[in-house]
């Protein structure tokens, strides 16, 4: 499996609580990025990380928000106090800076808080 | 004004017929530009992308992008029911092309095909 992938696929949290979103970008792949997508709408930018340099946190819609890249590998995205507007797809793209900027999706965390 | 605008549909064709996706961006220093093809419940998967100005064809698709009007279309030709799906456009706004960044993506058009 050389795909991106991402973990858990499901999750159901109450309002309030902290979540941990888990990404596995392809291996050697220098950016890594997460979007959020909310049903029925397009994707909406969150972070970027880039090799070394500091990630692109743009993004990220309030500071309940955060998100690291360890090792240049693996991400997790946090969210903190969790809201029903959290409630949405979040998905993790990777690409390799070699091969321009085709960005291969992985499955997608689907999250919802009650 | 959004940075990448698409009508959401849903855009209908019979089976056979060409479909015509159109999306349009708001910067002109956009270099880089991509159709992603997202079927309910699954995650985008690329389908075409374009840099230069004029057509390029895979298949049954044909991107055109027209930067000096700041828009670029999906044709999808033959259209079969298993091109049923949203297709999402979407531009890096980077200046320089090649340079890997955030994609902003537009809402997406719903494309069915009808047999």
């Amino acid at each position: 499996g050389a795909g991106v992938s991402q973990s858990p696929s499901n999750k159901v949290t109450e309002k309030g609580k902290d979540v941990e979103l888990r990404c596995d970008p392809i291996s050697g792949h220098t950016a890594l990025y997460w979007y959020r997508q909310s049903l029925g709408q397009g994707l909406e930018f969150l972070i970027y990380f880039q090799g070394n340099s500091a990630p692109d946190k743009s993004g990220l819609p309030s500071d309940r928000f955060s998100a690291e890249r360890t090792g240049g590998s693996v991400s997790t995205l946090t969210i903190q106090r969790t809201q029903q507007e959290d409630s949405a797809v979040y998905l993790c793209a990777s690409s390799d800076d070699r091969a321009g900027e085709t960005q291969y999706f992985g499955p997608g965390t689907r999250l919802l808080v009650l | 004004q959004k940075e990448v605008e698409q009508n959401s549909g849903p855009l209908s064709v019979p089976e056979g017929a060409i479909a015509s996706l159109n999306c349009t961006y708001s910067d002109r220093v956009s270099q880089s530009f991509f159709w992603y093809r997202q079927y309910s419940g699954k995650s985008p998967e690329l389908i075409m992308s374009i840099y230069s100005n004029g057509d390029k064809e895979d298949g049954r698709f044909t991107a055109q992008l027209n930067k000096a009007s700041q828009y670029v279309s999906l044709l999808i030709r033959d259209s079969q029911p298993s091109d049923s799906a949203t297709y999402l456009c979407a531009v890096n706004m980077s200046p320089r092309s090649g340079n890997t960044g955030k994609l902003i993506f537009g809402q997406g058009t719903t494309l069915q095909v009808k047999p």
